[in-house]
């Protein structure tokens, strides 16, 4: 049973434009949610988070908005960049936070 | 500060031999997490320590898989014997704090198993 979804296993976006990654999720328990960003080869590196009180925190171009009623979050990259270009994966975890559940992940591509 | 380190970075074994992943943690960081990532199953955790002490798990898969934290600085995880299906690359992560506080990936180690 996942509990955390991220439905659009990749999306492709131009250079300039605004990519929105979205995720689901069911566990009403958790109270946590964190993006990170893999490039092949590596580890998952985080990028940003957002506590459950909030529905929005931003860091220069990225923006996390969740939406609590529908279960869902999602990151906004704006303006995109080749660099952005990776696979990334929404996560949560409840209020002990022990624990991390990871999405299935979502490849960016951000064409020149 | 070098990041969470793990050795080796490829491991290619056969089918039965027993494979030995490490881990060592950032220094300061008291959780400490594996992770198995495939195509199929995404990033899955396998187990978690808290101050060197395991606290769930769950995750690991059979007995085969075995993991261990006799120190702060240092952890493996054991697959004996190992089958072709265990081929994935795995992942240690360390934190320090709970709830927002970020994991801090190792780059991994790739296990193909023959």
């Amino acid at each position: 049973d996942q509990q955390v979804k991220q439905n659009s296993p990749s999306l492709s976006v131009q250079e300039g434009r605004i990519s929105i990654l979205n995720c689901d999720y069911t566990n009403s328990m958790f109270d946590y949610f964190l993006w990170y960003k893999k490039y092949p080869a590596e580890g998952p590196t985080f990028l940003i988070s957002i506590s459950s009180i909030k529905d929005k925190n931003e860091d220069g171009r990225f923006t996390v908005f969740l939406n609590k009623s529908a279960k869902h979050l999602s990151l906004h990259i704006v303006p995109s960049q080749p660099g952005d270009s990776a696979v990334y994966f929404c996560a949560a975890s409840d209020n002990a936070g022990n624990m991390l559940t990871f999405g299935g992940g979502t490849r960016l591509m951000v064409k020149p | 500060d070098a990041g969470v380190i793990q050795s080796p970075r490829h491991e290619v074994t056969e089918m039965g031999q027993e494979v030995t992943l490490r881990c060592k943690p950032i220094s300061g960081h008291n959780s400490l997490f594996w992770y198995r990532q495939t195509m199929m199953r995404g990033l899955e955790l396998l187990i978690y320590f808290n101050n060197n002490v395991p606290i769930d798990d769950s995750g690991m898969p059979e007995d085969r898989f075995s993991a261990k934290m006799p120190n702060a600085s240092f952890s493996t995880l054991k697959i004996q014997p190992s089958e072709p299906r265990d081929s994935a690359v795995y992942f240690c992560a360390s934190r320090q704090g709970r709830g927002e506080s970020p994991l801090h990936f190792g780059n991994g180690t790739r296990l193909t198993v023959t």
